[in-house]
């Protein structure tokens, strides 16, 4: 069974950077699939971040792509996200998810993690 | 605004039917598959529907989803009060070079 995790600060300050990390776990990254972020402001909707392929290929929201950096580390079985410049507008909760090659589905999602941007 | 357009809210009564609209356009729905997901309160998004009508093992077969042109559908029949939740359409845009989401419906069950 494949289970995800996201881990890291609660809490970062205007002008920072966003660094979160997904554990995955009952699946090798290096076996294929894209690994993707995606974003839940409070009370809104879902918003793509980026994924990316286990040979460290990677695809952007070109709304967030100058911002964004994701990579991943194999040896670990995990991958991250770094989101730089950050404002209020970033705070949400921040979700992990495996996603297909072909068909761009999300399955299975990490439970998520909340990420308030505030000094 | 989202790229993919849903009713903000739909509502039925136990053991109806109902259905939730996602609405696109050439560069996403009209050349790329519809996806689903179910996000209970709480909790995170689940895969409900994959390729516009394919479910995932474990879903039940009450859910179902279908495309015509630019637009997307997902009926929920027998409803029960466990389907209440927010439910997303999503499709990758040729466009945009993105995958893009529908801005949510929140279904409530009377």
């Amino acid at each position: 069974q494949v289970q995800l995790q996201e881990s890291g600060p609660g809490l970062v300050k205007p002008s920072e950077t966003l660094s979160l990390t997904c554990a995955v776990s009952g699946y090798s990254i290096s076996s294929g699939y894209y690994w993707g972020w995606i974003r839940q402001p409070p009370g809104k909707g879902l918003e793509w971040i980026g994924s990316i392929y286990h040979s460290g290929s990677t695809y952007y929201n070109p709304s967030l792509k100058s911002r964004v950096t994701i990579s991943v580390d194999t040896s670990k079985n995990q991958f991250s996200l770094k989101l730089s410049s950050v404002t209020a507008a970033d705070t949400a909760v921040y979700y992990c998810a495996r996603e297909t090659t072909v068909g761009n589905w999300f399955d299975p999602w990490g439970q998520g993690t909340l990420v308030t941007v505030s000094s | 605004q989202s790229v993919l357009t849903q009713p903000p809210s739909a509502s039925g009564t136990p053991g109806q039917r109902v259905t939730i609209s996602c609405s696109g356009s050439s560069s996403n729905i009209g050349s790329n598959t519809v996806n689903w997901y179910q996000q209970l309160p709480g909790t995170a998004p689940k895969l409900l529907i994959y390729s516009n009508n394919q479910r995932p093992s474990g879903v039940p077969d009450r859910f179902s989803g279908s495309k015509s042109g630019t637009s997307a559908s997902l009926a929920i029949s027998g409803l029960q009060s466990e389907d209440e939740a927010d439910y997303y359409c999503a499709a990758w845009d040729d466009s945009l070079n993105a995958v893009v989401f529908g801005g949510g419906t929140k279904l409530t069950v009377l």
